[in-house]
């Protein structure tokens, strides 16, 4: 079945300390990836995507993920966290060219940065 | 830039009741998606419509039924409403015609069941 998998339920961090959230996604053809956020009580906001091309990808606010396709990993980083990133991240995917592009999210990670 | 933008979004409802939520698509977008969000729960898909057709079906329940209407929006229609209804409902569109399934997300209509 497609899935994805999120490694971690909630992380805390303190500013200024490095975030990496880890992502696998279940599929065996070419898939289409994304990363959301959802502020509290937000909708969820576009942080990148990756369609094709460089597997590294940058997106807003100093995030970046990496696709390794031998792996089905698309982990999110940030270099340096800020309170403000206080949120939720939904890792998802969609199948590029098969269905008809409906994603497939994530548990989630909620993120909490302690000022 | 103009958004997905989603109506009502707060929905009180009793067991039992209907309910209709409406999602306006961002303006020549061609599809549009449903999503359920449960309290603490990833968003699952539930339906979605392409040029006013349906398109893909998700876990939506039998007593759930969408459109998408001429001038591109879309509404669904939820019926004999359970407490487990309650959910944050987003919809989301897309310009699928140009092979992009980047869906951009409307605020979401919070409905609470009781």
């Amino acid at each position: 079945a497609q899935s994805v998998s999120q490694h971690n339920h909630h992380v805390i961090l303190s500013e200024a300390a490095s975030l990496e959230l880890g992502c696998n996604y279940s599929y065996g053809g070419t898939v289409n990836l994304f990363w959301y956020v959802q502020y509290p009580g937000q909708h969820l906001q576009l942080l990148l995507k990756y369609f094709s091309g460089d597997p590294l990808v940058k997106g807003i606010k100093g995030f970046e993920a990496e696709f390794i396709k031998s792996k089905f990993s698309f982990n999110l980083r940030k270099p340096s966290v800020q309170w403000s990133d206080t949120a939720e991240y939904f890792c998802a995917f969609s199948n590029y060219g098969g269905s008809q592009g409906n994603l497939i999210f994530g548990k989630g990670t909620k993120l909490s940065v302690k000022p | 830039a103009a958004g997905v933008i989603q109506s009502p979004r707060h929905l009180i409802k009793e067991k039992r009741e209907t309910a209709t939520l409406k999602c306006y698509p961002i303006p020549r977008h061609d599809t549009v998606y449903w999503y359920q969000q449960g309290p603490g729960q990833d968003p699952q898909f539930l339906i979605s419509f392409y040029e006013k057709m349906q398109s893909d079906k998700g876990s939506i329940p039998d007593r759930f039924s969408a459109q998408q209407f001429s001038d591109y929006h879309s509404e669904l229609n939820m019926s004999s409403l359970e407490l487990g209804d309650s959910a944050l409902y987003f919809c989301a569109s897309s310009l699928r015609r140009t092979g992009s399934d980047e869906q951009f997300f409307g605020p979401g209509t919070r409905l609470t069941v009781l």
